[in-house]
C-alpha cells in the first residue's frame, strides 16, 4: 500500500530536549515536506526537500532542521523544544515537485511541549 | 509569494443540503488549485484539483470551480452526508512553484 508513515503519533516533551520525528514514504516519491497545522492558520510548511540532499526552508523553519540522506526517509529534528512548537505535525510527500499533482500525507504526529 | 484566504471557516449544513467553500488567492500564476479533506485523526487527503485551463471538474457530488480573472475557486458539495463531516483545505501552487501554499481551512458538520 502506497503510504507515509510518521513516528510517533503522540509525543509530550519538555522544553529542551532534543527530539527527532520520524518520516518515511514507500513510493520513491522525489519531494518530501513537512507541515505544521495550528488553529486557523492553515497547513504551514516547515522545511521540504526536492531529493536526496537537497532541503529549503518553508514559511516557518525557525527551531526546526531536517535532513534528506535516503530518498525514503525525511525526519524532522527539534533541537530544543519550546512550548510554541506544541502543534500537529504532518509529513508529506509527492511525485511532482510542491506537491503540484497532490500530495500523499502521513497521519500526523500530535507534539506538546510543556 | 502566494496567499490564500478560505471562507467560511465554519460551515453547518442539513443532510442532503448543499455545502460551498470559497477560496481566493493573490498570485496570478497560480495554475493547480487543489482541495484536500482531513477526518478526525487523519492527515489531508486529496479529493478533487483543478488546473487553470479548465473552468470546472466534477466527481460524483464534489465539483470544483475556477475563476481565473477574479482570482477564485470553489468546492461544492451536493446532497450532503454526514461522512461529508470534515476539515476541508484549498490550496494553490504555480507551475515554477516549489510548494502549495493552503488556506485556514473550513470545519464541515452535517447534521442528520
Amino acid at each position: 500500500e502506497a503510504q507515509v508513515t510518521q513516528n510517533p503519533r503522540y509525543l509530550i516533551t519538555v522544553t529542551g530536549k532534543k527530539l527527532t520525528v520520524t518520516c518515511s514514504q514507500n513510493m520513491n516519491h522525489e519531494y518530501m515536506s513537512w507541515y505544521r497545522q495550528d488553529p486557523g492558520l492553515g497547513l504551514r510548511q516547515i522545511y521540504y526537500s526536492m531529493n536526496v540532499e537537497v532541503t529549503d526552508k518553508g514559511d516557518v523553519p525557525e527551531g526546526y532542521k531536517v535532513s534528506r540522506k535516503e530518498k525514503r526517509n525525511f525526519p524532522l529534528i527539534l533541537e530544543s523544544p519550546s512550548p510554541n512548537q506544541t502543534s500537529l505535525y504532518f509529513c508529506a510527500s509527492s511525485l511532482s515537485r510542491g506537491g503540484a499533482d497532490g500530495y500523499t500525507f502521513g497521519s500526523g504526529t500530535r507534539l506538546t511541549v510543556v | 509569494g502566494e496567499n490564500v484566504e478560505q471562507h467560511p471557516s465554519t460551515l453547518s449544513v442539513q443532510e442532503g443540503d448543499s455545502a460551498v467553500i470559497k477560496c481566493t488567492y493573490s498570485d496570478s500564476a497560480s495554475n493547480y488549485f487543489p482541495w484536500y479533506k482531513q477526518e478526525l485523526g487523519k492527515g489531508p487527503q486529496l479529493i478533487i484539483d483543478i488546473r487553470s485551463n479548465v473552468g470546472e471538474k466534477k466527481d460524483q457530488r464534489i465539483a470544483v470551480t475556477l475563476n481565473k480573472t477574479a482570482k477564485h475557486f470553489s468546492l461544492h458539495i451536493t446532497e450532503t452526508q454526514p461522512e461529508d463531516s470534515a476539515v476541508y483545505f484549498c490550496a494553490a501552487i504555480q507551475a515554477a512553484g516549489n510548494k502549495l501554499t493552503f488556506g485556514g481551512g473550513t470545519r464541515v458538520l452535517v447534521k442528520p
